[in-house]
């Protein structure tokens, strides 16, 4: 069965450093997504990603962040400055071919470590 | 803004017995409900849902309910074995709108007691 699949599986970084995270979503999935879990909290929605562009954010997803789909596989997610506050598991996820295809596929998460 | 309410945070039940978490959600729009389990350190797992046009749907030992105009919904694990000693997510989202986030609630650790 297709997966998304994520690297790395743990990025610990300094702060004020730049971080890409990568994810490679289901191969003919269209819609994609960020989410992250602070340690012991609940998953959070961040960005989703439509067409090239982003859908909606919310409001954790500030000026520090950026997604990008650099070739037909990749799906990354950049932290151009991190804060200690930044540390936590970082969720991607794909849906399929259209709208109201609803089931949300979860990678298994990068955890990152801001010190 | 959108946000699910779930109760409780917290949850230990004897094994056999059953066990059931019970969310809110706000936004009137939502209409697909999907109910993760979430083990430590690993991703969330879809382990059921429910669609708004049904009150209730059952697969094996979980349930789901859904009252639409009360906008509540519950999970029954009736049977409770120590594998099903998790976190567990409810969580609301509009499935006809394009590229629809989820909306997680905060969590129940559920506890089996053998």
């Amino acid at each position: 069965e297709p997966e998304v699949t994520q690297t790395p599986s743990h990025q610990v970084t300094q702060m004020g450093q730049e971080v890409i995270l990568r994810c490679v979503p289901i191969s003919n999935h269209l819609y994609f997504y960020w989410y992250r879990q602070i340690l012991g909290q609940k998953v959070e929605f961040l960005v989703s990603f439509y067409n090239n562009e982003i859908s909606e954010k919310s409001e954790i997803f500030d000026d520090q962040f950026s997604v990008e789909r650099p070739d037909g596989s990749n799906f990354t997610l950049k932290i151009r400055s991190t804060k200690l506050e930044d540390s936590a598991m970082y969720f991607c996820a794909s849906t399929g071919t259209s709208g109201s295809s609803s089931e949300q596929y979860f990678g298994p998460g990068t955890r990152l470590t801001v010190t | 803004g959108e946000n699910v309410e779930q109760h409780p945070s917290t949850l230990s039940v004897q094994e056999g017995d059953s066990a059931v978490i019970k969310c809110t959600y706000s936004d009137s729009a939502s209409n697909y409900f999907p109910w993760y389990k979430q083990e430590l350190g690993k991703r969330p797992q879809l382990i059921i849902d429910i669609r708004s046009n049904v009150g209730e749907k059952k697969d094996q030992r979980i349930a789901v309910t859904l009252n639409k105009t009360a906008k509540h919904f519950s999970l029954h694990i009736t049977e409770t074995q120590p594998e099903d000693s998790a976190v567990y997510f409810c969580a609301a989202s509009n499935r006809y709108s394009s590229a629809s986030k989820i909306i997680f609630g905060s969590g129940t650790r559920l506890s089996i007691r053998p």
